[in-house]
């Protein structure tokens, strides 16, 4: 049962331009959310995350949007360089289960000049 | 800090055999986390503990996967007996609260 989904298993951007990322959830019981960046034969790296009391959260060129209504949440970066190319992975946790957290399938985003 | 450190990085090993995966979380964090990664099912949490003692190990896929934390500064995934369908990158992390922070795994093959 695939709690968290990326629908989207590949991304192509142009340098410089936005690269959004989106994902999917179906417990209305998650309240945190994270966003992970993972480089091939390295772990994953957190990249921002946000709270359900929030509806977006920004660091840098990262931004992360959440709709709770329609469980649904998206990473924005821009603007978009080469060395962002990476796969990327949604997570979320429920407080009453905290630091279980479920990821989505990630999303490989490339990069181009 | 040199953040989440785990050994082996790569590991081969014949089937039947036990495999031992170690890791170091960060000094301070009290969670500690054992993923796997597969093609099949990504990521996909085993165990975690918080302070050193379990708290959900409903990932644990068999009884032939045991982990352990004897202490704040170390944990240990093992496979007794292994089997191909074991072969995957183990990840460990760690959190003190919110994000948890990944090492760099360990590649199991069984053969």
């Amino acid at each position: 049962d695939q709690q968290v989904k990326q629908n989207s298993p590949s991304l192509s951007v142009q340098e410089g331009r936005i690269s959004i990322l989106n994902c999917d959830y179906t417990n209305s019981m998650f309240d945190y959310f994270l966003w992970y960046k993972k480089y091939p034969a390295e772990g994953p790296t957190f990249l921002i995350s946000i709270s359900s009391i929030k509806d977006k959260n920004e660091d840098g060129r990262f931004t992360v949007f959440l709709n709770k209504s329609a469980k649904h949440l998206s990473l924005h970066i821009v603007p978009s360089q080469p060395g962002d190319s990476a796969v990327y992975f949604c997570a979320a946790s429920a407080l009453n289960s905290w630091g279980k957290l479920q990821f989505g399938a990630g999303t490989q985003v490339v990069v181009t000049p | 800090d040199a953040g989440v450190i785990q050994s082996p990085r790569h590991e081969v090993t014949e089937m039947g055999q036990e495999v031992t995966l170690r890791c170091k979380p960060i000094s301070g964090h009290n969670s500690l986390f054992w993923y796997r990664q597969t093609m099949m099912r990504g990521l996909e949490l085993l165990i975690y503990f918080n302070n050193n003692v379990p708290i959900d190990d409903s990932g644990m896929p068999e009884d032939r996967f045991s982990a352990k934390m004897p202490n704040a500064s170390f944990s240990t995934l093992k496979i007794q007996p292994s089997e191909p369908r074991d072969s995957a990158v183990y990840f460990c992390a760690s959190s003190s609260q919110g994000a948890a922070f990944f090492g760099q795994g360990t590649r199991l093959t069984v053969v």
